[in-house]
Formats: structure tokens, sequence, C-alpha cells
């Protein structure tokens, strides 16, 4: 198993700041990803964080407005940069064991822009 | 390439009668999926997963799933569902051999009356 630990677990800020994001695994592992989730909807992928390298984005994320860093296999940031009221959503973190395809999930981070 | 289509944005049931969240795949690899289950301002708590093991899993609070193939359905039941059920169901599907990312269905919001 792996047990995710993600900071800050909530937050209000101010439109035109940014927020980083933090996410911890207590072991190593080689998938590790950032999710949106708006109010009422269903989880959208952001990005695939790669250890060592840029993150790989869906459509409709850039890394201008969400710039991710992965310095090693157990630690990664997301950056909601520049921020408005349409960024308010739960933000996640999640790593998949690629051994037996097991998914695990931070808590989320709420964010509310104001 | 893999999708997961949850067929009910919302089921309704009575208390102590069955449950039953339909949810289909396609996936080019093969399969693990998984159910979530997210209460009102609450983090994903894993529900069950079949991973390749026994096709008729069982998970938490009384809830199984069966996986067919031929049908790929994962479909959510529980034979008689309780006011503490109320919530949003999620079903995962992760490709074996593919990205690894968990690709999340829409949900489906599970209302419970007395």
């Amino acid at each position: 198993s792996a047990v995710i630990s993600q900071k800050p677990s909530r937050d209000i800020c101010q439109r035109g700041t940014s927020l980083t994001i933090q996410c911890q695994v207590d072991s190593q592992v080689t998938m590790m990803f950032w999710y949106r989730q708006q109010p009422g909807q269903s989880l959208t992928l952001i990005a695939t964080a790669n250890q060592g390298s840029e993150a790989t984005y869906e459509s409709g994320f850039v890394i201008d407005k969400f710039p991710i860093s992965r310095p090693n296999l157990t630690f990664s940031t997301l950056t909601v940069s520049n921020m408005s009221p349409e960024d308010s959503s739960i933000y996640l973190c999640s790593v998949v064991h690629s051994m037996n395809t097991e998914a695990f999930f931070g808590q989320g981070t709420r964010l509310t822009v104001v | 390439a893999q999708s997961v289509t949850q067929l009910d944005s919302h089921v309704s049931v009575s208390e102590g009668t069955p449950v039953l969240l339909r949810c289909n795949y396609s996936s080019s690899y093969s399969p693990s999926l998984f159910w979530y289950v997210q209460h009102p301002n609450k983090g994903l708590q894993l529900l069950l997963k079949y991973t390749s093991a026994a096709t008729l899993v069982k998970g938490i609070n009384g809830f199984e799933a069966e996986f067919k193939k031929s049908e790929t359905s994962f479909h959510l039941t529980k034979p008689s569902a309780h006011m503490s059920d109320a919530a949003e169901y999620f079903c995962v599907v992760i490709a074996s051999g593919g990205s690894y990312i968990p690709t999340f269905g829409r949900g489906t919001s599970l209302i419970v009356h007395p």
C-alpha cells in the first residue's frame, strides 16, 4: 500500500496569487498524477508528474498555469498560478503501483479563490 | 485508450432496498477496476477493487461488484441500502500495460430515502 500526505488540506487565496500543493508518498512509486475536482464534478486529470523531467499535461492544462515538480520518486508539487475564482476546486495527488496496478489518493486540497 | 461510463448520474432507493450502480468500461489492456465513495466534503475512500483475481469482489460496508469481461461491466451492488450509504460513487479503470493512469467515470450520486 501507499500512504499519501497532501498539504495544505485547504486554503483560501486571493485572486492573482499562486498556491503550491505538496504531495509526499511513504514509498517509491513510478506513477504520480495530479487531478482536479471542480464542484459537483468528477475527477479530471491535470498531468502526469514525471521524475526528473517535465510533466505530461492533458488537453486544456498548461505548464504556465499548473507548473509541476517531481524531484524524486516520493515527492511532487503542483502550483496553481495566477489564480482566479474559476480555479476553486479540490486538487488531488494520486500514485499507482505498477506491480499490482492499485491507485492511492491523497485527501485532497480544497482551494477557494476569492 | 481506456474509458469508463457510469450509466446513471443519480440513483434513488429506499432504505433497506437493494442498490445497483452501473459501470461499463473499455480498455486496450487488461483492466484493473475500482469503486470509490466520496461523502460530502470528504476524500475518496476505496470500496473495492478487481485486479485479475476473483471476478466477484467483496468490499467494505456490504458492497460487492462483479467483473464481467464479456459485458465489459463492473456494476456495484449492495443487498440493503443504509442511510449512511448516501454519497457520490466513482468507478475507476486502470489499464495494466498501458499508461497506468486512473480514469474516472462521471460519478453516480446515491440518494437513500427513509
